[in-house]
């Protein structure tokens, strides 16, 4: 079954500490975006790649650094440097062809030890 | 600025009531708008697009509209399995890269 795959479900960062969320997708989409969700705000937009070894920044990028070294994946680090990590993150992906939706994952809770 | 609000935030209905959800959009040209489903602790599952003042797209009990300010989400006769969060977002013919999403409407059906 082709979509996207999100790990860990569940990540707890203690203070000071680098951690990575996965996203792999088979989908054979060239896009793929990373956003963060948090209670009563809309998806924002953190980073995204249109195709390998490139990526932009998003509305709220700082404290965050992305790869994108195969076209499956789009991995996420949370520096020590982002003050408040806490939220729901989600990994999406698209076709660049035509006005297509982007297709999600099912997310990665990250909380603060 | 670019801005799309959804209405209301929360909405509580009985089994077999229908209602409308509404979102309305402020952006300079408007390339698609697209409907989302989120159940809690998921992502969010893709519903329909939009592309144009007038037309409508349907699934079962769900049925998308199109204006040129909004769109409404119509629910007709609902069920307690379609109780989640609904989220809209539009992209931008200026900038297609992104898409700009409201907060959602959380429905909850009752039986």
């Amino acid at each position: 079954d082709g979509g996207i795959t999100q790990s860990p479900k569940y990540l707890f960062r203690k203070e000071g500490q680098n951690v990575t969320l996965s996203c792999e997708q088979n989908l054979n989409h060239d896009a793929m975006y990373w956003y963060r969700q948090d209670p009563g705000q809309g998806l924002r937009l953190i980073y995204y790649s249109q195709i390998v070894n490139d990526f932009q920044k998003g509305d709220i990028a700082e404290g965050y650094s992305v790869s994108r070294e195969k076209k499956e994946s789009f991995p996420l680090t949370v520096t020590s440097a982002q003050k408040n990590p806490t939220a729901f993150y989600l990994c999406a992906s698209s076709t660049l062809v035509g006005n297509q939706p982007q297709h999600f994952g099912d997310g990665t809770r990250l909380s603060i030890l | 600025e670019d801005q799309v609000t959804q209405s209301p935030e929360a909405l509580r209905l009985q089994e077999g009531e229908s209602s409308s959800l509404n979102c309305s959009y402020t952006v300079s040209g408007l390339r698609g708008l697209f409907w989302y489903r989120q159940d809690p602790g998921k992502g969010p599952e893709f519903l329909f697009t939009l592309y144009s003042a007038g037309e409508e797209k349907e699934k079962e009990r769900l049925k998308a509209t199109l204006t040129k300010k909004e769109s409404f989400l119509h629910i007709t006769a609902p069920k307690p399995e379609d109780s989640a969060t609904y989220l809209c977002a539009v992209r931008a013919t200026y900038n297609t890269d992104k898409l700009i999403f409201g907060t959602g409407t959380r429905l909850q059906v009752f039986p």
